[in-house]
């Protein structure tokens, strides 16, 4: 199926520390991304999204980066805590309509 | 207030046999969504509605798969003679508009036996 790529499959980082995790979509055309956190068993849970006019929105203690020019996206966790742990998802929103594509997910580790 | 609900959240089912899963979207969303996933891997999308307009099945796999919506309520995905390769965790969302956050339910999990 449709897939937006990543370059990092897992992710392991000690607590405190702050995590990156990228993303990379092929749609020019893509305006809307969003970034989802999935725990076991749960379906996925919004964290933050951005729109193609930005480069950067920041929420409570994450921040999604948007480089338009190289189609990458990132999302910054500052400080990241034992709840983090979780399979995260990056996602666009091609041409403004509703499908929604679904990147192949990083498991995020974080170490006490 | 209450999130998108899925039924069964369970489901084992016997190869050839037909199921039928069910999603409650968030009242007033009028998009809903059917993602699958598989077993340590990301979501791949089947299907979305979109008010009164035609679905886009452009995701579906094979004509095995059907999905309907009645209205901007309830919707139902059917797989028909399912197969192992069927097995998976069936998500549904709904949005409230173009260029809005998906709400997911927690999945129905599929087992083909």
């Amino acid at each position: 199926g449709e897939s937006v790529g990543l370059h990092l499959p897992t992710l392991s980082v000690q607590e405190g520390d702050n995590s990156i995790i990228n993303c990379a979509y092929s749609n020019s055309a893509s305006d809307y991304f969003i970034w989802y956190k999935q725990e076991s068993g749960k379906g996925p849970q919004f964290i933050i999204d951005i729109r193609s006019n930005m480069d950067k929105r920041q929420g409570q203690r994450v921040t999604v980066l948007l480089n338009k020019t190289v189609k990458h996206l990132s999302l910054q966790i500052a400080a990241t805590q034992p709840g983090d742990s979780a399979v995260y998802f990056c996602a666009e929103n091609r041409g403004g309509g509703f499908k929604t594509i679904f990147g192949a997910g990083t498991r995020l580790f974080v170490k006490a | 207030g209450a999130g998108v609900s899925q039924s069964p959240s369970n489901k084992v089912t016997e190869k050839g046999k037909d199921v039928e899963l069910r999603c409650d979207p968030i009242s007033g969303h009028t998009a809903l969504y059917w993602y699958r996933q598989r077993l340590g891997q990301g979501l791949e999308f089947l299907i979305y509605f979109q008010g009164n307009s035609a679905p886009d099945k452009s995701g579906l796999p094979s004509d095995r798969f059907s999905a309907e919506r009645t209205g901007e309520s309830v919707s139902t995905l059917t797989i028909q003679r399912t197969q192992q390769e069927d097995s998976a965790v069936y998500l549904c969302a709904s949005s409230l508009a173009q260029g809005s956050p998906l709400h997911f339910g927690n999945g129905t999990r599929l087992t083909v036996t």
